[in-house]
C-alpha cells in the first residue's frame, strides 16, 4: 500500500530534550516536506527536500533540523525543543515538486512541557 | 512574497445547500491552486486543484473557479452532505521556489 508513515504519532517531552520524528514514504517520491499545523494558522512549512541530500528552509525553520540521506526517509530533528514547538506535525511527499499532489502522513502531535 | 488569505474561517450551512469558500493570493505569477480537505483527526487530502490556464474545474459536487485578474479562487460544494464537514485548506504556488503557500483553513459545518 502506497503511504507516508510518521513515528511517533504522539509525544510528550520536556524542554531541551532532543527528539526526532521519523517520516518514511514508499512511493519513490522525489519531494518531501515537513509542516506544522497550529489553530488559526493553517499549515506552515518547516523544511523541504527536492531530492537526496538537497534540503531547503521553509517559512518556519528556526529550531528544527532535517536530513535526507535516503530517498524514502526525511526525519525532523528538534535539538532543544521549547514549548512554542508544541504543535501537530505533518510530513508530506510528492512525485516531483511541491506543486504536485502532496500525500500527507498521519501526523505527530508533540507537546513540549 | 506570496500570501494567501482564506475566508470565511468558519462556515455553517444546511445539509443540501451549497457552500463557497474563497481565497485570494498576492503574486500574479502563481499558477497552481489546490484545495485540501482535512477531516477531524485525519491528514489533509487533495480534493481538487486548478492550474492558471483554466478558469473552472469540476468533479461531481465540487468545483473550483479561478479569476486571475482579481487574483482569487473559490471552492464550491453543491448539495452538501454530512461527510462534507471538515476543514478545507486552499493553497497557491510560490513562483520563487515552487512551494505551496497555504490559507489558514475554513471549518465547514453541515447542519442536519
Amino acid at each position: 500500500e502506497a503511504q507516508v508513515t510518521q513515528n511517533p504519532r504522539y509525544l510528550i517531552t520536556v524542554t531541551g530534550k532532543k527528539l526526532t520524528v521519523t517520516c518514511s514514504q514508499n512511493m519513490n517520491h522525489e519531494y518531501m516536506s515537513w509542516y506544522r499545523q497550529d489553530p488559526g494558522l493553517g499549515l506552515r512549512q518547516i523544511y523541504y527536500s527536492m531530492n537526496v541530500e538537497v534540503t531547503d528552509k521553509g517559512d518556519v525553520p528556526e529550531g528544527y533540523k532535517v536530513s535526507r540521506k535516503e530517498k524514502r526517509n526525511f526525519p525532523l530533528i528538534l535539538e532543544s525543543p521549547s514549548p512554542n514547538q508544541t504543535s501537530l506535525y505533518f510530513c508530506a511527499s510528492s512525485l516531483g515538486q511541491g506543486v504536485d499532489t502532496q500525500y500527507f502522513g498521519p501526523g505527530t502531535r508533540l507537546t513540549v512541557l | 512574497g506570496e500570501n494567501v488569505e482564506q475566508h470565511p474561517s468558519t462556515l455553517s450551512v444546511q445539509e443540501g445547500d451549497s457552500a463557497v469558500i474563497k481565497c485570494t493570493y498576492s503574486d500574479s505569477a502563481s499558477n497552481y491552486f489546490p484545495w485540501y480537505k482535512q477531516e477531524l483527526g485525519k491528514r489533509p487530502q487533495l480534493i481538487i486543484d486548478i492550474r492558471s490556464n483554466v478558469g473552472e474545474k469540476k468533479d461531481q459536487r465540487i468545483a473550483v473557479t479561478l479569476n486571475k485578474t482579481a487574483k482569487h479562487f473559490s471552492l464550491h460544494i453543491t448539495e452538501t452532505q454530512p461527510e462534507d464537514s471538515a476543514v478545507y485548506f486552499c493553497a497557491a504556488s510560490n513562483p520563487s521556489n515552487y512551494q505551496l503557500i497555504w490559507g489558514a483553513g475554513t471549518k465547514l459545518i453541515i447542519k442536519p
